[in-house]
């Protein structure tokens, strides 16, 4: 199956702080999603990327398409408690089915 | 709108036992997914349906079965439960369109012992 790996793994940072991940792929993809998972819950749509080079902002989320099309990044502004949860980069090429990335645990201290 | 619906949230199983985790959507989403999520991993597809009547393997279907009589249902099957099935099992669904974002349930929490 298609490879998607996520850094880092885990972030431990202060509240106020901004946050930067990314994920990269061994292939090409068209679609690239950011997801938020709380505990005890399923993954929750962040963001939805569909061209490269793509810049796309949802509050203090921005995530990007990279150029290459095998990799994206998302950034946290401005970190809060809220937006302690593990992200997930997920990737598509046929647009129906994606692969997900290893995710990456968020811990924000107050 | 409830969205996509799983039942149960949580269930213990014997080693040989089976059971069918349900999901359901309210969406007339024709795109349903079962994806497994073991601790610290992330979501691996198990089987996938583009429509009633259709259904499709994914990275790792072996020792489960699905079905797609409906739009809205899409129950996963375990035939004989083994250790290596305990996971976290999240439903999804999506509507037709090249692209378009999956929702999720929450999930059944499932042991084997």
């Amino acid at each position: 199956g298609q490879q998607l790996n996520q850094s880092p793994q885990s972030m431990f940072i202060q509240e106020g702080e901004d946050v930067s991940m990314n994920c990269t792929s061994s292939s090409i993809f068209n679609t690239w999603l950011w997801y938020k998972q709380d505990p005890g819950e399923g993954p929750v749509l962040l963001i939805a990327l569909y061209k490269a080079g793509e810049l796309t902002s949802n509050g203090r989320l921005t995530a990007q398409f990279g150029i290459t099309r095998k990799d994206s990044f998302l950034n946290i502004s401005a970190s809060i408690p809220s937006d302690v949860g593990i992200y997930f980069c997920a990737g598509s090429n046929t647009g129906n089915q994606f692969y997900f990335g290893t995710g990456t645990s968020l811990t924000v201290i107050p | 709108n409830a969205g996509v619906t799983q039942t149960p949230k949580f269930r213990i199983l014997k080693i040989g036992q089976s059971m069918t985790l349900q999901c359901t959507q309210d969406m007339n989403h024709n795109y349903m997914y079962w994806y497994r999520q073991d601790p610290g991993m992330g979501l691996k597809l198990i089987y996938y349906s583009v429509g009633a009547g259709i259904t499709d393997k994914g990275e790792v279907p072996n020792g489960y079965n699905v079905s797609r009589s409906t739009t809205e249902d899409f129950p996963l099957r375990l035939e004989l439960a083994a250790p290596s099935q305990t996971s976290v099992y999240f439903c999804a669904s999506k509507s037709t369109g090249v692209g378009q974002p999956q929702h999720f349930g929450d999930g059944t929490r499932l042991s084997i012992l």
